[in-house]
């Protein structure tokens, strides 16, 4: 498709396990952001990659969580050891490079993460 | 504390009101932007502000910055059920920050 592609929209696990959500952003899409919503909140920010240059990693909540991104297409949210307050919505979103323009994010519909 | 605090945070109005959000912050911002976010979906971005004192409209939305570039309005004339959802705001800092960091959300209910 042409949008944001986010897997698996839904994800149950048991706390203690790890869980890898997937995003393939819009082809020619340089930029890609992760963020969590908990629920009937707001966005937080978790990272972001842009092109080859080191990712912004300053939203990651601890060392349980990680993220890869592969050139400028697909990326990977990594939760190790999840815990309950790890449940939420984890949306990503990409965009074109557009240097210091406030351009459009364009996001995934989400995958819902459940730790029970 | 959230750097991008929205008021209120919850509203419910019956169709025909007309309702006015607020997104407010002590840190001076290089553009604002306003999303709004169905159930199950993600964030559709509405409109990008940039500079102080823009006001910009679409359709029934009216959409202020103000002259500080601190704080946005939303004010929606005759609301809609199709209205409903959770609007956003997101502010990016700098002027080649990359980071968007978003307000709370005002979840909005308009009733028919």
């Amino acid at each position: 498709g042409a949008g944001v592609s986010q897997s698996p929209s839904n994800k149950v696990t048991e706390k203690g396990k790890d869980v890898e959500l997937r995003c393939d952003p819009i082809s020619g899409h340089t930029a890609l952001y992760w963020y969590r919503q908990r629920l009937g909140q707001g966005l937080e920010f978790l990272i972001y990659f842009q092109g080859n240059s080191a990712p912004d990693k300053s939203g990651l909540p601890s060392d349980r969580f990680s993220a890869e991104r592969t050139g400028e297409s697909v990326s990977t949210l990594t939760i190790q050891r999840t815990q309950q307050e790890d449940s939420a919505v984890y949306l990503c979103a990409s965009r074109p490079w557009g240097g210091g323009a406030p351009g459009e994010l364009f996001f995934g519909e989400g995958s819902r993460l459940t730790v029970l | 504390t959230q750097l991008l605090e929205q008021s209120p945070q919850f509203l419910s109005i019956q169709e025909g009101e007309n309702l006015t959000v607020y997104c407010n912050s002590s840190s001076v911002f290089s553009s604002l932007q306003w999303y709004r976010q169905e159930p199950g979906e993600g964030p559709v971005l509405l409109v990008t502000v940039v500079t102080g004192g823009e006001v910009k409209k679409l359709k029934r939305l009216t959409f202020q910055f103000g002259d500080a570039r601190k704080d946005s309005s939303l004010h929606i004339t005759a609301a809609q059920p199709g209205d409903t959802g959770l609007y956003l705001c997101a502010g990016k800092r700098g002027e080649y920050g990359n980071k968007l960091v978003f307000g709370a959300g005002t979840i909005l209910r308009v009733k028919s």
